[in-house]
C-alpha cells in the first residue's frame, strides 16, 4: 500500500511568483486536505477536497486554490507569493464514507518546504 | 473561537522517566480528539484518537491519553520514555459531523536525555 506522497520536497520562489504543489493520496482514499505549517507552529487547515469538490476552507485568501483529480490526487496553487507564505505544506488523505468526511483518520505526507525570497 | 492549547513549548525528560504532555481545547461541543507526532523531515503520524466511549485511549508506541470533559483536556502520557520518542507532539481536534478539518495546537517539542 503506497502512502501519501508530495512533490517537490523543497522549493524556492520569489515574491509575486506562482507555485503549484502536488499530492498523491493513499491508495483507496477519496478525500484530500491541505495544511500550512509555519516554522515553530502547528499546521493550519487551508482547505479540503472531497469527490473533486472543495469541501471546507480555512482562513486563507483566494490566492490559495486547489484541485482534486478523478484519481483523487490533488494540487495546491498559490498565486502572488508573499514572504509569509514560506512554510511546510502538508497534504493529508482520508477515506470518507457515503455521508461525507467526519472524524476520518487523516494520513499525512512528508510535506513540501516552500521558501519565498 | 475554536482553539487548542498546548501549554508546554519544550519538555525535557530522562530516558525511562514518565511523560505527560498537556492539551486543552476550546470548542462548542465535544470534538474528535487526536494526538500526532512529527519527527524531523517526516509527516505527521497519528498516535491515538478519541471519538467516544472509554475516556482512556490506548495508542501506538506505548502512548495513552485521557479525555476529561470537565477540564476540556486530552493529556498524552507514556510511563517510560525511550530516546526515540524525541520529536514534536501535536494535539488536534476536529468537529463532529461536517468536513474533517483538524485544528492543531502549537506543539510540544520533547527532548530525551540518555
Amino acid at each position: 500500500e503506497t502512502g501519501v506522497t508530495q512533490s517537490p520536497t523543497h522549493l524556492i520562489k520569489t515574491r509575486g511568483q506562482q507555485v503549484t504543489l502536488r499530492c498523491s493520496s493513499q491508495s483507496g482514499h477519496n478525500t484530500v486536505s491541505w495544511y500550512q505549517q509555519a516554522l515553530g507552529q502547528g499546521p493550519q487547515f487551508i482547505f479540503q477536497y472531497y469527490r473533486e469538490e472543495e469541501n471546507g476552507r480555512g482562513n486563507f485568501p483566494p490566492r490559495f486554490s486547489g484541485l482534486q483529480f478523478p484519481n483523487y490526487s490533488s494540487e495546491l496553487n498559490v498565486n502572488a507569493l508573499e514572504l509569509d507564505d514560506s512554510a511546510l505544506y502538508l497534504c493529508a488523505s482520508s477515506l470518507s464514507g457515503a455521508s461525507g468526511p467526519g472524524g476520518d483518520e487523516q494520513f499525512f505526507g512528508p510535506g513540501t518546504r516552500l521558501t519565498v525570497l | 473561537a475554536q482553539s487548542v492549547t498546548q501549554p508546554d513549548i519544550h519538555i525535557t525528560v530522562s530516558e525511562g522517566a514518565s511523560l505527560e504532555l498537556r492539551c486543552n481545547y476550546s470548542y462548542g461541543a465535544t470534538p474528535y480528539l487526536f494526538w500526532y507526532v512529527q519527527s524531523p523531515g517526516q509527516g505527521l503520524q497519528l498516535l491515538l484518537k478519541y471519538f467516544s466511549g472509554d475516556t482512556l485511549v490506548q495508542g501506538i508506541k506505548g502512548f495513552e491519553a485521557e479525555f476529561k470533559r470537565s477540564q476540556s483536556s486530552f493529556n498524552l502520557r507514556k510511563p517510560s520514555v525511550h530516546w526515540s520518542d524525541a520529536a514534536e507532539y501535536f494535539c488536534a481536534v476536529a468537529p463532529r459531523g461536517g468536513y474533517n478539518k483538524l485544528i492543531f495546537g502549537a506543539g510540544t517539542r520533547l527532548a530525551v536525555h540518555p
